[in-house]
């Protein structure tokens, strides 16, 4: 089976960087997703790491590393607006099209 | 493309009555799924369909929940009889080939749609 392992919440100030991290006990997957989900939204996509490395876009970047069984989410220039849930996923190897989410981390940016 | 329409976006409703949600995916895309999420249980998956038909719903918690899609644009998702502790917020995502992307890329992007409030009393 599939599990995958984030903080729960993590604070940090406006302008800062901040690290999510994610680990995972996978069989086997495609790739490690990133998606953000503010209060009372639905969650939308934010990066993909198909393979091990490092995936920058904007303020955003994402981190893979299959050998470490690890990866995580970089976001620099903290602004209140990144305030939200931030949840890995992985694409499962047997059943392809499928994504099997985290359980989200908290991320409160405070001025 | 409006994205992923949900309807209804809040419904509450007495336990043992039948609830019915509705989701049209984004024109094109292949695949369908639907979501349910809550505080202790996270963003759980209950079931996802190809070309229209139920590939896997291993998620779906009882007999009391099926999903159905009759046609690529149209799905439905019905609760019969309802529970309280079937409240929860239920998401129909979609999911297809992007142009210009890779196969492999394309289908770790799903579209949520905004989600439909879910209240049993």
């Amino acid at each position: 089976g599939q599990s995958l392992e984030q903080p729960s919440e993590v604070t940090a100030v406006e302008g800062a960087i901040v690290q999510i991290n994610c680990t995972y006990q996978t069989s086997g997957f495609y790739g490690l997703s990133w998606y953000q989900q503010h209060d009372g939204g639905a969650p939308t996509f934010l990066s993909y790491n198909g393979l091990d490395g490092l995936e920058e876009t904007g303020r955003f970047s994402s981190f893979l590393s299959r050998s470490d069984s690890y990866g995580y989410l970089l976001l620099q220039e903290l602004q209140m607006k990144d305030s939200a849930s931030y949840f890995c996923a992985v694409r499962d190897l047997d059943s392809s099209y499928k994504l099997i989410f985290g359980s989200g981390t908290r991320l409160l940016v405070r001025p | 493309d409006a994205g992923v329409i949900q309807s209804p976006r809040h419904e509450v409703t007495e336990m043992g009555q039948e609830v019915t949600l509705r989701c049209k995916p984004i024109s094109g895309h292949d695949y369908l799924f639907w979501y349910r999420q809550t505080m202790m249980r996270g963003l759980e998956l209950l079931i996802y369909f190809n070309n229209n038909v139920p590939i896997d719903d291993s998620g779906m918690p009882e007999d009391r929940f099926s999903a159905k899609m009759p046609n690529a644009s149209f799905s439905t998702l019905k609760i019969q009889p309802s529970e309280p502790r079937d409240s929860a917020v239920y998401f129909c995502a979609s999911s297809g080939a992007i142009p210009g992307l890779s196969r492999a890329y394309s289908y770790n992007e799903q579209f949520f749609g905004p989600g439909t409030r879910l209240t049993v009393l």
